[in-house]
């Protein structure tokens, strides 16, 4: 599975859009982008995931570059409540339905 | 309206015994996971089942296994803790293997050794 690169941790102010970029460089054309987050003390939750399209459902949005090199999720309007670590995994979506978590990007949401 | 259901959340045990772990789902799902999570790291899988089929990592210690007894539950059990098994453990599931199903995860059990 290819490998992602999130930044450590990122601010964003409450009602503003948070931007979350993921590096996948080495991504190959059958990998999917997906995004989980955790939030302290709960399991990880599955938020979108995406091929080469655009997608978005009601929790946010996944934008994928047209090389598919690299990805961003967009939270429209963060609250406190998004504060969180979000997770880029890149998965093969037909042999396996293994997750390989990196380090994540720890997002904090600020009145 | 809990849909993965690990139990308990908190866990304590003694150095070198055993423990088990469990984990139930109302979702009628095929696949079920077993994760660790060491405090400040990301989760890391040690097996699953597909159906009755269990997989296992190939780093995960043998000192780990897992049963499924029917659909609704999984247990994990460590047949001798070291200080080091302490840690998150997540189960998770999803409706079947490819199709690009999303995994759906309980809230963890912490297991603390003393």
């Amino acid at each position: 599975d290819a490998k992602t690169t999130q930044p450590p941790s990122m601010d964003c102010a409450e009602g503003r859009a948070a931007n979350l970029p993921c590096n996948h460089s080495t991504i190959s054309g059958n990998e999917y982008v997906y995004w989980y987050r955790q939030i302290h003390s709960q399991g990880p939750q599955y938020i979108i995931h995406g091929l080469k399209n655009n997608e978005t459902n009601e929790m946010a949005s996944l934008i994928i570059t047209e090389d598919r090199k690299s990805s961003t999720l967009i939270l429209p309007h963060a609250t406190l409540r998004d504060t969180a670590v979000y997770y880029c995994i890149v998965r093969v979506g037909h042999n396996t339905d293994k997750l390989i978590f990196g380090t994540g990007t720890r997002l904090q949401v600020f009145p | 309206d809990a849909m993965v259901i690990q139990n308990p959340r908190y866990q304590v045990t003694q150095f070198g015994k055993p423990v088990t772990l469990s984990c139930s789902q109302t979702l009628n799902h095929n696949v079920m996971y077993w994760y660790q999570q060491k405090s400040s790291q990301a989760p890391k899988l040690l097996f699953h089942y597909y159906d009755k089929d269990f997989n296992n990592e190939a780093d995960t210690p043998d000192n780990f296994q897992s049963r499924r007894p029917n659909t609704s539950f999984c247990f994990l059990d460590i047949r001798s803790p070291g200080l080091g098994d302490a840690a998150m453990y997540l189960c998770a599931t999803s409706r079947d293997i490819g199709g690009n199903q999303p995994q759906h995860f309980g809230d963890g059990t912490r297991l603390s050794i003393l």
